[in-house]
C-alpha cells in the first residue's frame, strides 16, 4: 500500500520542540517532502530530498527517515508555525501520495 | 519567480465534465526538465494528488481517478490543463496546480512539488 498515516493534531508549546511522523511503507525506498498549509492558503514545501530547505524556510524545521517512517522537527516552535503539515512520496509507478495531515498547535 | 495560476469555471454540474488551465510563468514549460501536477483538496480535508504531465506529454494518473481524468500541456501557451469527466459533488474542492521536481539525490529517488498556484474553488452542484 502507499499510503501515509500521520497523527491527527498535535500541540506544542511555544519555544519548545515538536515532532511530527509520517508512515508508509513507500518511505523506505522514497524520500518523503513535507508541506505546511495555513488556513485559506496554497501549501507550501518545508522540506524536501529527506532534509533539504527551501530558500526562506527557517532553519528550525528539520527532518529525518528511519524505515517506514519520516519525521519533521520543529526546533523552537514559534506562533507563526501553527498550521497543517502534509508529507507526501511517491510509489514505484509514480504516483503520489499526501499524508493524512497533522494540525500543530503552537501554545 | 516561477507562479502558477489557475482558471477556469467555479460551478460544473454534475455528470458534466471539470476544465481548469494552469498558466506559467518565470519557466517555459518546453524547456523544462520539470513535471506539471493537478492536486486537489475538498474543504475541510486532506490533499489528494490527481496525475501529473512532462513537456513530451507523458502522463500519470492517480489510479482512483484514471477513468475520468486527463491531463494535456499546450507549450505554445505555457499552460497545461485538466479535466474530470463526469463530476459528482464529491468533486467539489480547491483545485491546486503545482510544479514537481524529480531526480535523484544520494541513489533515492527524490520528488517534491515545489511552487502552487494559489487553487481555485470548483463547486459541482445543479
Amino acid at each position: 500500500s502507499s499510503e501515509l498515516t500521520q497523527d491527527p493534531a498535535v500541540s506544542v508549546a511555544l519555544g519548545q520542540t515538536v515532532r511530527l511522523t509520517c508512515r508508509g511503507g513507500s518511505l523506505r525506498s522514497y524520500f518523503a517532502s513535507w508541506y505546511q498549509q495555513k488556513p485559506g492558503q496554497a501549501p507550501v514545501l518545508v522540506i524536501y530530498d529527506n532534509n533539504d530547505r527551501p530558500s526562506g524556510i527557517p532553519d528550525r524545521f528539520s527532518a529525518s527517515t528511519s524505515g517506514n517512517t519520516a519525521s519533521l522537527t520543529i526546533a523552537g516552535a514559534q506562533a507563526e508555525d501553527e498550521a497543517n503539515y502534509y508529507c507526501n512520496s511517491r510509489d514505484s509507478s509514480g504516483n503520489h501520495v499526501f499524508g493524512t495531515g497533522t494540525k500543530v498547535t503552537v501554545l | 519567480q516561477v507562479q502558477l495560476q489557475e482558471s477556469g469555471p467555479g460551478l460544473v454540474k454534475p455528470s458534466q465534465t471539470l476544465s481548469l488551465s494552469c498558466t506559467v510563468s518565470g519557466d517555459s514549460i518546453s524547456g523544462s526538465s520539470y513535471y506539471w501536477t493537478w492536486i486537489r483538496q475538498p474543504a475541510g480535508k486532506g490533499l489528494e494528488w490527481l496525475g501529473r504531465i512532462y513537456t513530451t506529454g507523458s502522463t500519470i494518473y492517480n489510479p482512483s481517478l484514471k477513468s475520468r481524468v486527463t491531463i494535456s500541456v499546450d507549450t505554445s501557451k505555457n499552460q497545461f490543463s485538466l479535466k474530470l469527466r463526469f463530476v459528482t459533488a464529491a468533486d467539489s474542492a480547491v483545485y491546486y496546480c503545482a510544479r514537481q521536481a524529480q531526480g535523484i539525490t544520494n541513489l533515492k529517488v527524490t520528488s517534491y512539488f515545489d511552487y502552487w498556484g494559489q487553487g481555485t474553488l470548483v463547486t459541482v452542484s445543479s
